[in-house]
């Protein structure tokens, strides 16, 4: 019963690296969303797509890029680590209901 | 910009008690919807209950039930008979604008913990 999967549940990189974070949705959702989560910030969105190659910013996008090649899969790309990047990094899908799916997270950490 | 507001960092209940989780949110829109999510340790989040600001009765959902309050621009989350299994980050959500883009701007987040 699989539905939002997200590559890593947990990630430690370091300063200045390239980071790839990939998320799959099972359920042919037209929506794609990565979302980061900060203690005391709620989540806040980065970017979201919602439609193969079609990509809009989110509130706080600086220091991430995204790539939507196909339908299900759509990926985070830190493209220089920071630490301030440390968090927990969400996906979601919806379609044009009100479901939506989040993925396990990806805990990231970045020394 | 739109603004969601959970103002209980965190919240102690007794098992088996009922608790109240506070949201308020910002909005020029005539319509729109609110949603609660659950965020277990585990770090999925599990989607609870909607509100559509249009629905004339507050949404129930077995435990769960929305106490709508439009004028206040308040949709508090009621959890009766708290369980230990309870015990998670709740998050209060709704879409920035109408139309339904599936995009969602979330509050803080209040920290629940049942005590047996």
């Amino acid at each position: 019963d699989v539905k939002v999967t997200q590559s890593s549940r947990y990630l430690v990189k370091r300063t200045g690296e390239k980071v790839f974070l990939e998320c799959v949705q099972d359920m042919d959702h037209e929506n794609m969303f990565w979302y980061r989560q900060d203690p005391g910030l709620g989540l806040r969105l980065i970017y979201f797509s919602y439609d193969v190659k079609m990509k809009e910013k989110g509130d706080i996008p600086e220091g991430y890029s995204v790539s939507r090649e196909k339908k299900e899969r759509f990926s985070l790309i830190l493209e220089s680590a920071s630490t301030n990047q440390t968090s927990m990094y969400l996906c979601a899908s919806s379609s044009r209901t009100i479901d939506r799916y989040f993925g396990p997270g990806t805990r990231l950490t970045v020394t | 910009a739109q603004k969601i507001t959970q103002t209980q960092p965190g919240m102690f209940v007794q098992e088996k008690e009922a608790v109240t989780l506070d949201c308020t949110y910002d909005t020029s829109d005539p319509s729109y919807g609110l949603f609660w999510y659950k965020q277990p340790s585990s770090g999925e989040m599990i989607f609870l209950i909607y509100q559509g600001s249009y629905d004339q009765q507050n949404a129930t959902e077995g435990r769960y039930s929305l106490n709508f309050q439009k004028a206040r621009k308040s949709a508090n989350l009621v959890i009766s008979a708290s369980q230990l299994g309870d015990s998670a980050m709740y998050f209060c959500a709704k879409p920035p604008y109408s139309g339904n883009t599936g995009k969602l701007i979330f509050g803080q987040g209040t920290t629940l913990q049942v005590k047996p």
